[in-house]
C-alpha cells in the first residue's frame, strides 16, 4: 500500500480566500503530480515536479501554484479561490525509473 | 499525441457474472498501459500495468488485462464480479506524463 496523504479531504470556502492543499508522501519518490478531476471527465494534469526545486505546469491551465522545497511535500496553492475552482484535486507520486503512479485520497474543494 | 478511449461510460453486471471493460489507446511508440480503480471518495488505486513481455497481465483483486497491439486495445477482465468491485475504472497510457480515459462506472446488481 502506497503512503501518500492529502489534507484536507473536504474543504468548503468562500470566494476570494487563499487556500493551500497539502500533499505528502513517505516513499521518497522524486516525481509528484497534481491532477484535477471532474465528474465524467478525464483526469487533467495541472502541475508536476521531477524533484526538489523543480516544478512545471501541466496540460490544463490552472490558476494554482505549487512548490517543492522538500522531496516528500508538494503543496498546491490558490491565491484567490473562485467557484470555477470547485473540483476534486488528486496528488500522485512515482519513483524514478518506474511509471506507475500512486495516488492520494484526494481533496474535494467547493468554492461558494 | 497520446489518447485513451473508454467507450463505455456506465456498465451494469450481475454479481458472479464475467466482466470486460474496453480501452483503446493511441500512442506513438510501445505503450505503457495501466488500469486504475477508484472507489467513491477515494484516490486511484493501481490494478495492473503493462510495459512489455507477456500480453496477458495479471493484477490485484482477480483482474487481468490483455494487450492487443493490432487493435490498440488493453481491455480489463474479471471472470466473476463481486459486489465490492462496484467502482469507477480508468485506463491510462504513457510514462513521463500519463493520459487517462474518462472512466467506466461499474454497477453490480445482486
Amino acid at each position: 500500500e502506497a503512503d501518500i496523504y492529502q489534507t484536507p479531504r473536504y474543504l468548503v470556502i468562500g470566494t476570494g480566500k487563499k487556500i493551500t492543499l497539502e500533499c505528502s508522501q513517505t516513499m521518497g519518490h522524486d516525481k509528484m503530480y497534481w491532477y484535477q478531476q471532474d465528474p465524467g471527465m478525464e483526469l487533467h494534469l495541472i502541475h508536476y515536479s521531477y524533484g526538489v526545486n523543480s516544478t512545471e505546469k501541466g496540460d490544463l491551465s490552472s490558476e494554482s501554484t505549487v512548490s517543492r522545497i522538500r522531496t516528500e511535500h508538494f503543496p498546491l496553492t490558490l491565491e484567490s479561490a473562485r467557484p470555477s475552482h470547485t473540483s476534486q484535486y488528486l496528488c500522485a507520486s512515482r519513483a524514478e525509473g518506474y511509471y506507475e503512479q500512486y495516488f492520494g485520497p484526494g481533496t474535494r474543494l467547493t468554492v461558494t | 499525441a497520446q489518447s485513451v478511449t473508454q467507450p463505455d461510460i456506465h456498465i451494469t453486471v450481475s454479481e458472479g457474472a464475467s466482466l470486460e471493460l474496453r480501452c483503446n489507446y493511441s500512442y506513438g511508440a510501445t505503450p505503457y498501459l495501466f488500469w486504475y480503480v477508484q472507489s467513491p471518495g477515494q484516490g486511484l488505486q493501481l490494478l495492473l500495468k503493462y510495459f512489455s513481455g507477456d500480453t496477458l497481465v495479471q493484477g490485484i483483486k482477480g483482474f487481468e488485462a490483455e494487450f492487443k497491439r493490432s487493435q490498440s486495445s488493453f481491455n480489463l477482465r474479471k471472470p466473476s464480479v463481486h459486489w465490492s468491485d462496484a467502482a469507477e475504472y480508468f485506463c491510462a497510457v504513457g510514462y513521463q506524463k500519463v493520459t487517462f480515459g474518462i472512466g467506466t462506472k461499474l454497477q453490480v446488481i445482486p
